[in-house]
């Protein structure tokens, strides 16, 4: 019963090339989040949007955008990635009204950057 | 801004022994505290939030605002625990999470 989706678990781009990861969720929730994990920093928050075609920054927006055009799905895209954005990115997503911070995560798209 | 401290990234135990993962955050006001935990090869999910004053697979955890604390406790600790362990504070109810940097813990038979 998956309810986060992320479509890509492993990924492998060279330097400068732009990177589109997916996320999906089948549970409508209206929150959804983008953060990237690394070792002895924990999970830092790049991006998320409360709403259709919203978006808001979060702690390490640079070198990032995303996308939001349907409720069920919020993209993460790097437009030249670098090897500093090598890292496991995880999206997760909640609902305003059971816990706004109560987050359902996927699985991870671990990416790499040579 | 708010901060969430986990002072140790690694720490090891004996089956059946107590243990403590420690959380401390600098918020001036009346923060929302949880705990995530990441087992080997699962997602990142809940383990418990302080409003709900549960105790999940006999962890607890309590607020402590005079020292601002919020640290994870099991008085026995099993080796199916072993895992990674995640403190998060929001703000308000409903503002964004901020994680601390996580605990490995590991439990030894």
């Amino acid at each position: 019963d998956v309810k986060v989706t992320q479509s890509s678990r492993y990924l492998v781009k060279r330097t400068g090339e732009k990177v589109f990861l997916e996320c999906v969720q089948d549970m409508d929730h209206e929150n959804m989040f983008w953060y990237r994990q690394d070792p002895g920093l924990g999970l830092r928050l790049i991006y998320f949007s409360y709403d259709v075609k919203m978006k808001e920054k979060g702690d390490i927006p640079e070198g990032y955008s995303v996308s939001r055009e349907k409720k069920e799905r919020f993209s993460l895209i790097l437009e030249s990635a670098s090897t500093n954005q090598t890292s496991m990115y995880l999206c997760a997503s909640s609902r305003p009204d059971t816990g706004a911070n109560v987050l359902t995560f996927g699985a991870g798209s671990r990416l790499t950057v040579l | 801004a708010q901060r969430v401290t986990q002072p140790e990234k690694l720490l090891s135990v004996f089956k059946g022994a107590p243990v403590e993962l420690k959380c401390n955050y600098s918020y001036s006001g009346s923060p929302e505290l949880f705990w995530y935990v990441q087992y080997s090869r699962q997602r990142l999910q809940l383990l418990l939030r302080h409003i709900s004053r549960e105790s999940i697979k006999g962890f607890t955890a309590d607020l402590n605002k005079g020292e601002t604390s919020f640290h994870l406790k099991k008085p026995f600790a099993q080796e199916e625990d072993s895992a990674m362990y995640y403190c998060a504070l929001s703000e308000t109810s409903g503002s964004r999470l901020t994680f601390g940097e996580g605990t490995q813990l590991t439990v030894n038979p």
